[in-house]
Order: C-alpha cells, then sequence, then structure tokens
C-alpha cells in the first residue's frame, strides 16, 4: 500500500528553525518533493530529493533517507510568510504518479 | 506565463447535474494529473495522462471521466455530481520523458459545491 505520514500542525516563532518530518511506504520510490502551499492558492514546488542526503536552496533545505523512508524539510530563519502547508509527495517507480501525504499547516507566530 | 489554467475558479452544482472542469498548459508538458483536496485529506490523485490520448486512474476515479485529445488539455467531467464531490480540483502538468522527475506545475484550482 501506499501511505506518507507528517505531522498535522506545527507552531514556530519568527526567526527560528523549524524541522517537518515525512515518512512514508510506497509500492515505488522515484523520488520525493516538498510543496508549500498557502492558505486558498496552488501547491508550489520547493525541493526534490531522490538520492540520500541533504539539498540546500537558501533558507530551505531536505533531506532524505531512502532506506528508512524518511525525509525532513529544514525551514531556518522563518518569517510570518513561511506560515503555510507544507506538503510531501513521492513519485511512483515509473515517474507517472505522484502520491502526496496530508500536508503540515506551519504556523509562524512573532 | 500563463502556466495551468483551471476554468472555472467557482462552480456550484445541484446533486445529478454534470459538468466539465477545463485545464489547459501551454508548457508542452506530457504528464497531467487532476487531485481533489479535501480538509485533512490532502490531495488525491483522480486520473492521469502520460500524453495525448492516454489516460489512467488515480486514486480515487470513481464518478470521473477524463480525456487527452491534446497535449494542451486534460478536461475532467463530472458525470452525476454528487455531494460527496465537493472539494477543490487541482490540475497539474510536469515534463516525461527525461524530464519526468521535474515537478508539477498546478493551476489555482476550481472550488466546487454539490448542493
Amino acid at each position: 500500500g501506499q501511505n506518507i505520514d507528517q505531522p498535522t500542525e506545527m507552531t514556530a516563532t519568527e526567526g527560528a528553525i523549524v524541522q517537518i518530518n515525512c515518512t512514508y511506504q510506497t509500492s515505488g520510490f522515484n523520488g520525493l518533493f516538498w510543496y508549500q502551499q498557502h492558505a486558498g492558492e496552488a501547491p508550489t514546488f520547493l525541493s526534490y530529493n531522490v538520492l540520500d542526503g541533504l539539498e540546500e536552496k537558501g533558507r530551505f533545505s531536505s533531506f532524505l533517507s531512502r532506506s528508512k523512508g524518511y525525509s525532513y524539510l529544514l525551514l531556518k530563519e522563518l518569517q510570518m510568510k513561511d506560515s503555510a502547508s507544507y506538503l510531501c509527495a513521492v513519485k511512483d517507480t515509473g515517474g507517472f504518479k505522484t502520491i502526496f501525504g496530508a500536508g503540515t499547516r506551519l504556523f509562524v507566530k512573532a | 506565463n500563463a502556466g495551468v489554467t483551471q476554468t472555472p475558479k467557482f462552480q456550484v452544482l445541484k446533486t445529478g447535474q454534470s459538468m466539465t472542469l477545463q485545464c489547459a498548459q501551454d508548457m508542452n508538458h506530457e504528464y497531467m494529473s487532476w487531485y481533489r483536496q479535501d480538509p485533512g485529506m490532502g490531495l488525491r490523485l483522480i486520473h492521469y495522462s502520460v500524453g495525448a490520448g492516454i489516460t489512467d486512474q488515480g486514486e480515487v476515479p470513481n464518478g470521473y471521466n477524463v480525456s487527452r485529445s491534446t497535449t494542451e488539455d486534460f478536461p475532467l467531467r463530472l458525470l452525476s455530481a454528487a455531494p460527496s464531490q465537493t472539494s477543490v480540483y487541482f490540475c497539474a502538468s510536469s515534463m516525461g520523458g527525461q524530464g519526468r522527475n521535474q515537478p508539477q506545475h498546478f493551476g489555482d484550482g476550481t472550488r466546487l459545491s454539490i448542493l
């Protein structure tokens, strides 16, 4: 079966660092994506991992361990505009289908 | 830079009515998908297409039909609307072939209510 787990909600303080975890059990794996979705808007791409290790992109980093079925998204120097949902998504072996987790709602407080 | 365009943005239907949600992309992407997003359940794949003339079912295909007669367009049809189909619908596209691990681009969504 296909299962992707993320925490439902997290709260962090402006300027701090927050880590959003994602664990997955899927029948195939061809990469893991993180998307950001502000309320009432479409998801937008943040990061992609297909090999184990850390990918860094400015204030955002994403880590993958394929053997553990685990990824995290790290957000540094949090800003109020980072308040959004963060979606973990796994692409299947053929690269055709993407399965999404339910998303983590992040609240950034002053 | 239109990207992925969905119409309409909002729609209210009565139970039993049919309608078509439109999706068009201008990026020459091979892959297109339809998702529905319900509170607490994330994005669930309804149908997807890997190219013109080719479609396949996702996780929740019942009650929906799709076709892909051109690379650009991927309409989603609700055959007989039910209250359980009240949701936000997103269309997405991405590259195929060597670029199939590129991210998806999403339309702005269609907010559909079935009374």
